[in-house]
């Protein structure tokens, strides 16, 4: 199975910053990685797909880069519902899997 | 509108099984590929399980050889057969849609696009 690690696990931050998640993937996946957002208590919700490609409807304060084995979600100017859980999840192989997850907190 | 609405959680004891229901509105289960994701309390995403509009369908090595992912044209639902249920089964199970979705031709990528709200798996003693 393709394992993905994500970094940090956790970061504090507060409203206006920039923030990076990054995700490392054991093998190369090309651009096949998908982000997703969780907020407390919420469902995971698709952020970006194929790496760098915004999902409809999210705002553009938000972005992926990346190929191959690492890759990066950017939330510029952080707003106060991007406090949340961040997702990386590889589309690649039949076995898809997620990594850890990193929350984003004040 | 396009909406999955997960059933069948419940508080079952180690060794026993439950079978998950996942019932599709606004969309073909027959048409699409859809798959299972569980969340422990205070955990991460787990992917689970996958069957593609051809029928196909892959487990991930956690549940591999106790759970079974199906689905019924008829009732447009797609269901999680689990058996031999252990304590770290306990989770939130998730339905979710995987969708191609657009790039630059000729190529294309697959996501979880469409979520259900979930049901709760409880095993215990």
């Amino acid at each position: 199975d393709i394992q993905m690690t994500q970094s940090p696990s956790s970061l504090s931050a507060s409203v206006g910053d920039r923030v990076t998640i990054t995700c490392r993937a054991s093998q190369n996946i090309a651009t096949s990685l998908n982000w997703y957002q969780q907020q407390p208590g919420k469902v995971p919700k698709l952020l970006v797909y194929g790496a760098a490609r915004l999902q409809d409807g999210v705002p553009s304060r938000f972005s992926g880069t990346g190929s191959g084995t690492d890759f990066a979600l950017t939330i510029t100017s952080l707003q106060p519902e991007d406090f949340a859980f961040y997702y990386c999840q590889q589309s690649y192989s039949k076995w898809l899997t997620f990594g850890g997850g990193t929350k984003v907190e004040v | 509108e396009i909406q999955l609405v997960e059933t069948g959680g419940n508080l079952v004891q180690p060794g026993e099984s439950l079978r998950l229901s996942c019932a599709a509105s606004g969309l073909t289960v027959s048409s699409i590929d859809m798959t299972w994701v569980r969340q422990a309390a205070g955990k991460g995403l787990e992917w689970i399980s996958i069957i593609y509009s051809d029928g196909r369908t892959y487990t991930g090595d956690s549940v591999k050889g106790r759970f079974t992912i199906s689905r019924d044209e008829s009732n447009n639902s797609v269901y999680l057969q689990m058996q031999s249920l252990r304590a770290e089964d306990t989770a939130v199970y998730y339905c979710a849609r995987r969708k191609k979705l657009p790039a630059t031709a000729p190529y294309f990528y697959y996501a979880l696009d469409v979520w259900g709200q979930g049901t709760t798996v409880l095993v215990s003693s």
